[in-house]
């Protein structure tokens, strides 16, 4: 599993409140990435960081914040959280150690918002 | 972007191989042939990769046609755990050096007792 955490796994908040999701990785990896997963969309990229305070937006990343204060945790933050926001999200990390390199994803948090 | 198209679904037999195909005809030379499964509710899990070469591991097998447009997983012996959805991925490289994936809708493997 590559040593990735996500917390919370499960979370239900109401419209307008703020929400952060965490990513914990414990093998020093540089990239991160958050992706969502939703019905007929597969999986998109929201954001992604390639070192501590260096992130870069994906394709969905309206309405989404992150930041990586160090190494082993990249937050994802819902600044007001919508209906739209309720989905899957996923944390990966980018392992460089082969070649070429490969992503990891970690378990997973769903959350609802009502 | 290569694109990549797969079957909607699939069904197997436990215990007989499973051969999950992908066409990626607009590959170029220098990408990669990435295979994910997820199982219900989990996290896309990493099963192989390749480049033009018929590959192996512990997990499955990748043949690669010689001109690249498509290719085969093959996972050997199909077991009940093997049921989800498995996606053939061209990988991409992102502006910046970080590497952005493309997950498509992935075929659906129902393995049957």
């Amino acid at each position: 599993d590559a040593g990735i955490t996500q917390s919370p796994r499960h979370k239900v908040t109401e419209t307008g409140t703020p929400v952060t999701l965490r990513c914990h990785q414990t093998e020093n990896h540089r990239y991160m990435y958050w992706y969502r997963q939703d019905p007929g969309h597969g999986l998109r990229l929201i954001h992604y960081s390639y070192g501590v305070k260096d992130t870069d937006k994906g394709e969905v990343s309206d309405g989404y914040s992150v930041s990586r204060s160090k190494t082993e945790d990249f937050l994802l933050t819902l600044e007001s959280a919508t209906s739209s926001q309720t989905s899957v999200y996923f944390c990966a990390i980018r392992d460089s150690g082969g070649l070429p390199d490969t992503q990891y994803f970690g378990p997973g948090t769903r959350l609802t918002v009502l | 972007d290569a694109k990549t198209t797969q079957p909607t679904s699939m069904d197997c037999a436990e215990g007989r191989a499973a051969n999950l195909p992908c066409n990626h005809s607009t590959i170029s030379g220098n990408e990669y042939v990435y295979w994910y499964r997820q199982i219900h509710s989990q996290g896309p899990q990493y099963i192989i990769h390749g480049l033009k070469n018929n590959e192996t591991n512990e997990m499955a097998s990748l043949i690669i046609t010689e001109d690249r447009k498509s290719s085969t997983l093959i996972l050997p012996h199909a077991t009940l755990r093997d049921t989800a959805v498995y996606y053939c991925i061209v990988r991409v490289n992102a502006q910046g050096g970080s590497e952005k994936l493309v997950f498509g809708k992935g075929t659906k493997l129902t393995v049957n007792p």
